[in-house]
């Protein structure tokens, strides 16, 4: 099994960066994912990480530690279409089957206010 | 585009009853997956399956079982409706190889009364 934190909410302004942190303990890491949910709505893939690094797509970014266990989504020039929950997501094989699945944390609220 | 849909947006059903919720996709992707999600305790995996007639449990599957007859189809089945079990429940599905992004479903809120 595995433990994923993430903060619960957070707030920020149109137009500013914010950085929602995922940490992680895992026995087989074998990738990570963000995916954003908009009230009553499915999620929606925003990035993938299974390297140490930064991977940057357009306005989003998502960094990784494998050996700290640390995540991080980087959301810059923020709108509000950007209010929404930010999921933390790591797969990991089962122990019991050899498959591997996705393990998501509880979910980050972001309110972007004007 | 992905496209993954469910039978029903919203499900009023009662204790006891059988429930079926059903999960197509139309990428042929080999993976698919039923979750619920509930407030403050996010996403959880109930059943997976990587093949057609092939399943696995996930991490809460009591009171569930599945059904993949073809690939592009995932059926989920609740074979007697608790309260407990009212949520919000999502399918997704994913390619057999890397990185197996998953895609979701719109999502059945079901109401047990």
């Amino acid at each position: 099994g595995q433990n994923i934190d993430q903060p619960t909410e957070m707030t920020a302004t149109e137009g500013a960066i914010v950085q929602i942190n995922c940490t992680y303990q895992t026995s087989g890491f074998n990738g990570l994912f963000w995916y954003q949910q908009h009230a009553g709505e499915a999620p929606t893939f925003l990035s993938y990480n299974v390297l140490d690094g930064l991977e940057e797509k357009g306005r989003f970014s998502s960094f990784l530690s494998r050996s700290k266990g640390y995540s991080y989504l980087l959301l810059k020039e923020l709108q509000m279409k950007d209010s929404a929950s930010y999921l933390c997501a790591v797969r990991e094989e089962r122990r019991n089957s050899g498959y591997s699945t996705l393990t998501f944390g509880k979910g980050t609220m972001l309110l972007v206010s004007p | 585009d992905v496209k993954v849909t469910q039978s029903s947006r919203y499900l009023v059903k009662r204790t006891g009853e059988k429930v079926f919720l059903e999960c197509v996709q139309d990428m042929d992707h080999e993976n698919m997956f039923w979750y619920r999600q509930d407030p403050g305790l996010g996403l959880r995996l109930i059943y997976f399956s990587y093949d057609v007639k092939m399943k696995e449990k996930g991490d809460i599957p009591e009171g569930y079982s599945v059904s993949r007859e073809k690939k592009e189809r995932f059926s989920l089945i609740l074979e007697s409706a608790s309260t407990n079990q009212t949520s919000m429940y999502l399918c997704a599905s994913s390619l057999l190889h890397l990185p197996k992004t998953q895609y979701f479903g719109p999502g059945t809120r079901l109401l047990v009364l």
